[in-house]
């Protein structure tokens, strides 16, 4: 089963909204990220969890929030955010995080308005 | 940090075969790891290269010289269906990034 899910997979946020990002995956994988993709660009990685702890934090406005709050879930909080964050985000988990492969779940698509 | 090069566009004809090159600067590398993006849709794994030398998974085959930091995805028999965007990425070692390419736009005409 090489499947990430996430919920939901459409959303659209008012400005002072404060909405969450669900993020699964029973892979074993302890590895967990989320990316940022805007229309006709590569994603952009955002934040990474290894093995249920944050290693890396691309410099994210902290409007952005992420929790692990187990192996298998990865959550991403968003509270006050911009019309210019509208965009496809994107879990992933791979086996560790020296591995190469990532598995991506189908996205959340995000409208600020 | 990591960059990658890879070509903006690339068009074939039905039954086919496309290659598309992949060029990465790395500080340390665990590996390059390719992915398939269609309209609207979120990235699927389709191959991943820790070692150099070429690995095969059915019409697709990925390729990898570490000495050249240089890597290719393979699509032969090409369909209408492997129209959509292809990405190279590359995790760092000193880092454990996965970063990625700008991507390559593969369109397949009849």
């Amino acid at each position: 089963d090489t499947e990430v899910t996430q919920t939901p997979k459409h959303l659209v946020m008012g400005m002072t909204n404060k909405k969450s990002l669900k993020c699964e995956q029973h892979m074993g994988h302890r590895a967990m990220y989320w990316y940022k993709q805007k229309a006709k660009k590569p994603p952009e990685l955002m934040f990474v969890y290894s093995y249920e702890k944050l290693s890396i934090n691309e410099s994210v406005p902290s409007r952005f929030s992420p929790e692990c709050p187990n192996s298998s879930l990865l959550n991403l909080h968003l509270h006050a955010l911009q019309p210019e964050d509208s965009a496809l985000y994107l879990c992933a988990s791979s086996q560790d995080r020296g591995r190469a492969e990532a598995f991506f779940g189908q996205g959340t698509r995000l409208t600020v308005v | 940090g990591q960059s990658l090069e890879q070509p903006s566009e690339v068009t074939a004809v039905e039954g086919a075969i496309v290659q598309i090159n992949c060029t990465y600067q790395t500080s340390g590398f665990y590996g390059l790891s390719w992915y398939q993006q269609h309209d609207g849709g979120a990235p699927t794994f389709l191959s991943y290269n820790a070692l150099d030398g070429l690995e095969e998974t059915g019409r697709f085959s990925s390729f990898l010289s570490r000495s050249d930091s240089y890597g290719y995805l393979l699509l032969q028999e090409l369909q209408m269906k492997d129209s959509a965007s292809y990405f190279c990425a590359v995790k760092g070692s000193n880092d454990y990034k996965l970063s990625f390419g700008a991507g390559t736009t593969v369109t397949v005409r009849a």
